[in-house]
């Protein structure tokens, strides 16, 4: 069974720092892009980061953009967000996404186009003093 | 960044009513669009990819439809597991970006 387990959530302090994990099974994780979507109390979706299969590109949202960090670790099966300068706005549930893409060709190079299939259940960030 | 906005922001149907849900780009995104579910208190779902590609498992009174800067998802027969909210979201850039949903409400 394809599963994405998050972790790591908490309390802290404004300007605080956390590590979220995300535990993937079930599928060959280095061959998937993954992303971290999160949502505030009461509100809609927001993507806060992509990292390809290979790790080797990361995109972030500009809300997020300096301050948090995505990597994996494909030994591990493990997708990571380490959130940095914490802010009361960055409050929400955090969920991991796997990413499922398609290739596009032409003479222009390729651009790979990834939609999210599986979530996780999310875990929730609390930022307050 | 591309914005999206979704049309009703709240929709109340009842059992067996045909829903449809829009979703405008600010920009041409193709086909690159993405709809999701999500109960109360539950993660999001897939529900169609590639604006009208049905993911596996998904009942087939759920459709897409649209290119280019509009979209629908439409519910030819409500039933009661589709009160939830709806979400589109397109992946044409990388900065991937929702629309503010839309909750559909028991009338």
């Amino acid at each position: 069974e394809v599963q994405l387990v998050e972790s790591g959530g908490g309390s802290v302090q404004p300007g605080g720092s956390l590590i979220l994990s995300c535990a993937a099974s079930g599928f060959t994780f280095n061959s998937y892009a993954m992303s971290w979507v999160r949502q505030a109390p009461g509100s809609g979706l927001e993507w806060v980061s992509h990292i390809r299969g290979s790790g080797g590109d990361t995109y972030y949202a500009d809300s997020v953009k300096g301050r948090f960090i995505i990597s994996r670790d494909t030994s591990k099966n493990t997708l990571y967000l380490q959130t940095n300068s914490l802010r009361a706005e960055d409050t929400a549930v955090y969920y991991c996404a796997r990413g499922s893409g398609e290739t596009l060709s032409g003479y222009w190079g390729s651009t790979t186009y990834y939609h999210m299939d599986v979530w996780g259940k999310g875990t929730t960030v609390t930022v307050s003093s | 960044d591309i914005q999206m906005t979704q049309s009703p922001s709240t929709l109340s149907a009842s059992v067996g009513d045909r829903v449809t849900i829009t979703c405008r780009a600010s920009q041409s995104i193709s086909s690159w669009l993405a709809w999701y579910q999500q109960r109360p208190g539950k993660a999001p779902t897939l529900l169609i990819h590639k604006s009208s590609i049905l993911e596996s498992g998904v009942p087939a009174r759920f459709s897409g439809s649209g290119s280019g800067t509009e979209f629908t998802l439409t519910i030819s027969s409500l039933q009661p597991d589709d009160f939830a909210t709806y979400y589109c979201q397109q992946y044409s850039s990388y900065l991937w970006t929702f629309g503010q949903g839309t909750k559909v409400e028991v009338k």
